[in-house]
């Protein structure tokens, strides 16, 4: 069983650039989760989607979007960088949805200058 | 808003101590409870949860919490620590509706000395 994997581990961009985060779920996994996760906080709920459609969100704003594939595998990308968007970024996969079966993955390291 | 607050931000304990971590909740429905942790350089790991049911849940590496209606708590407590419990430890409610996302304290940083 593999677990999920996020790429890259480390990323830095300049303010005003996009970027795109990928997540590879869990093997048997449908629906896909990220979160940010600020230095010296918890994680905070971005979005979720859920056999490609997006089916929650969290309190950030419409630059944050992401996308999910036929075999649930999905991107995070976030337009017009700011320097408080520098974060770690991680995605967990569960089955049909909820948090009660997360497994979450490394995360990337953002940093936005 | 639902909302979890973690009472310590950073703890220090020497092996063998026993631990009590502190989290509270803010909603008043019906919701699950999570506790994870993350050692230096892993990924989150989910040491218990709490649905319903026998209020004291058990977990993994001897990790057990009690959920305690009343006082909105979900402490989480281990008899014995060892050095190896090192970590960030996170406390997380999920209200359900809906694909809401869990909502995660800020952590507590566990030190455990040798």
């Amino acid at each position: 069983e593999t677990g999920v994997t996020q790429s890259p581990t480390h990323l830095i961009k300049t303010r005003g650039q996009q970027v795109t985060l990928r997540c590879s779920s869990q093997s048997g996994h449908n629906t896909v989760s990220w979160y940010q996760q600020a230095l010296g906080q918890g994680p905070q709920f971005i979005f979720q989607y859920y056999r490609e459609e997006e089916n929650g969100r969290g309190n950030f704003p419409p630059r944050f979007s992401g996308l999910q594939f036929p075999n649930y595998s999905s991107e995070l990308n976030v337009n017009a960088l700011e320097l408080d968007d520098s974060a770690l970024y991680l995605c967990a996969s569960s089955l049909d949805g909820g948090p009660y079966g997360y497994t979450f993955g490394s995360g990337t390291r953002l940093t936005v200058v | 808003a639902q909302s979890v607050s973690q009472h310590n931000h950073h703890v220090i304990l020497s092996e063998a101590a026993s631990l009590e971590l502190g989290c509270n909740y803010s909603y008043g429905g019906t919701v699950n409870l999570f506790w994870y942790v993350q050692y230096p350089g892993q990924h989150l790991q989910l040491l218990l949860k709490y649905f319903s049911g026998d209020p004291l849940v058990k977990g993994i590496k001897g990790f057990e919490a009690e959920f305690i209606k009343s006082k909105f708590s979900f402490n989480l407590r281990k008899p014995s620590v060892q050095w190896s419990d090192t970590a960030e430890y996170f406390c997380a409610a999920y209200s359900g509706g809906g694909a809401d996302g869990l909502t995660f304290g800020k952590g507590t940083h566990l030190i455990i000395q040798p």
